[in-house]
């Protein structure tokens, strides 16, 4: 059955990167697109963005535009998340999660088990 | 940014018992209104899309309704699984933007 598998929970610094890895198996990892959604600590979802796993185009939240890289690599069908100048108020677990798109539908509809990143000096 | 504004945060109900979650659209949104069920400490799952649709395998006692800006999603009869949070998501457009969740608990 189709998944996403997500890379394990990372400790980092104030200031630092932090790069994770979802990867898809069971479905054609091209056909589908790859969105990114946190949740802080006791707190709702917010949408980070998402990139195209047929091209590699991407539409980030305006918040994470120029902090945040997402990118995949068909080879592996694995898409990447990398989140750079780390503060403590991006300690959140990170969902991968798959894009369903139709003619009326955008939705997602397979989730990765979440990456929880803690930043913290 | 389009505000999607859930009700009520949290519930408690009975097993057995007619539940009913409102969202709210800050603007119209057409159909593109999905929800999702979030239990403790798991990734949220995909319960209905484009506000009436059913996900595959989710039980019939979930469904959702509306259009615009108002939205509803009921479980007709609730299930001591049910015990989650549920919200809803605004795909219409970036940022795509979810309600602040409702907890349904048992009594």
């Amino acid at each position: 059955q189709a998944q996403l598998v997500q890379s394990g929970a990372e400790v980092k610094k104030p200031g630092a990167s932090v790069k994770v890895s979802c990867k898809a198996s069971g479905y054609t990892f091209s056909t589908y697109g790859i969105s990114w959604v946190r949740q802080s600590p006791g707190q709702g979802l917010e949408w980070m963005g998402w990139v195209s796993t047929y091209n590699g185009n991407t539409n980030y939240a305006q918040k994470f535009q120029g902090r945040g890289t997402m990118t995949t690599d068909t080879s592996t069908s694995t898409a990447y998340m990398e989140l750079r100048s780390l503060r403590s108020d991006d300690t959140a677990v990170y969902y991968c999660a798959r894009r369903y798109v139709d003619t009326t539908v955008d939705t997602f509809d397979i989730w990765g088990q979440g990456t929880m990143v803690t930043v913290s000096s | 940014d389009i505000q999607m504004t859930q009700s009520p945060s949290s519930l408690s109900a009975s097993v057995g018992d007619r539940v009913t979650i409102t969202c709210r659209a800050s603007q119209s949104i057409s159909s593109y209104l999905n929800w999702y069920q979030q239990k403790p400490g798991k990734a949220p799952k995909l319960l209905i899309y484009a506000a009436s649709s059913l996900q595959s395998g989710v039980p019939s006692r979930f469904t959702g309704s509306g259009s615009g800006t108002d939205f509803t999603l009921t479980i007709s009869s609730l299930q001591p699984g049910d015990l989650a949070t549920y919200f809803c998501q605004q795909s219409y457009t970036t940022p795509q933007t979810f309600g602040q969740g409702t907890k349904v608990e048992i009594k």
